[in-house]
């Protein structure tokens, strides 16, 4: 199948500071991208879509300035954290599609802020 | 709005033991239903999906059957392996080409 890298794989930052988190279609290019959630022992949850070109489509209740999606390329979404704090530490994974076909997931990010 | 209930783990099972991982879902219309999974250190995969009532999505083994008069997608495989051990998740397919997931079952299988 399709491959998406996601990276890092695991980040600790500082509180206040920000993280980038890389989201890459290597073998294909992705009309869409999805950004999700997973907080110990929940579901991952819908955070964002991004579609090329565009700005990103937020979930009610996620923060547009707090979580910055850039896809800038049809290979390539970016998250970034901005002023990290220790409740944003989660796992973040990313996953991307092409048209009607299966998305397919990232390895995920574990952030964790200190 | 669309949710999907997953039985919790971890469940641990011997090699060769039969598997149920119960999965069920509450939605507006009929969507596809899917289940991941997730080896450890790995990004999710797709395992195996229904796109309508009555299909049947097998694959390695595993089956599940989209049940729309009990709106469940229970995945089954008779006689699991160690290599099966990972979270498994059911999911069903939104109206944004997202998908809302349950919260994962971890299987753990033990030689």
């Amino acid at each position: 199948g399709a491959v998406v890298s996601q990276h890092p794989s695991r980040v600790i930052c500082k509180s206040g500071t920000s993280v980038k988190i890389e989201c890459r279609s290597l073998d294909f290019q992705a009309t869409t991208m999805f950004w999700y959630r997973q907080f110990p022992k929940q579901s991952l949850m819908l955070m964002a879509t991004s579609n090329e070109g565009s700005k990103a489509t937020y979930e009610q209740g996620v923060e547009k300035d707090k979580f910055l999606i850039n896809h800038a390329s049809l290979t390539l979404s970016t998250l970034t954290v901005t002023s990290a704090h220790p409740e944003d530490s989660s796992f973040y994974i990313c996953s991307a599609k092409v048209m009607n076909t299966e998305a397919f997931f990232g390895q995920g990010t574990r952030l964790t802020v200190v | 709005g669309n949710s999907v209930t997953q039985m919790e783990g971890p469940v641990t099972l011997s090699e060769e033991a039969f598997l149920t991982i119960n999965c069920t879902y509450t939605a507006t219309g009929y969507p596809s239903l899917f289940w991941y999974v997730q080896y450890p250190g790995e990004g999710l995969q797709l395992l195996l999906k229904a796109t309508k009532a009555d299909d049947k999505g097998s694959n390695k083994g595993f089956e599940a059957t989209y049940r729309k008069e009990t709106t469940s997608f229970h995945l089954e495989k008779g006689s699991v392996q160690v290599s099966d051990s990972a979270v498994y998740f059911c999911a069903l397919g939104g109206s944004q080409g997202n998908l809302i997931f349950g919260k994962g079952t971890k299987l753990s299988v033990k030689p």
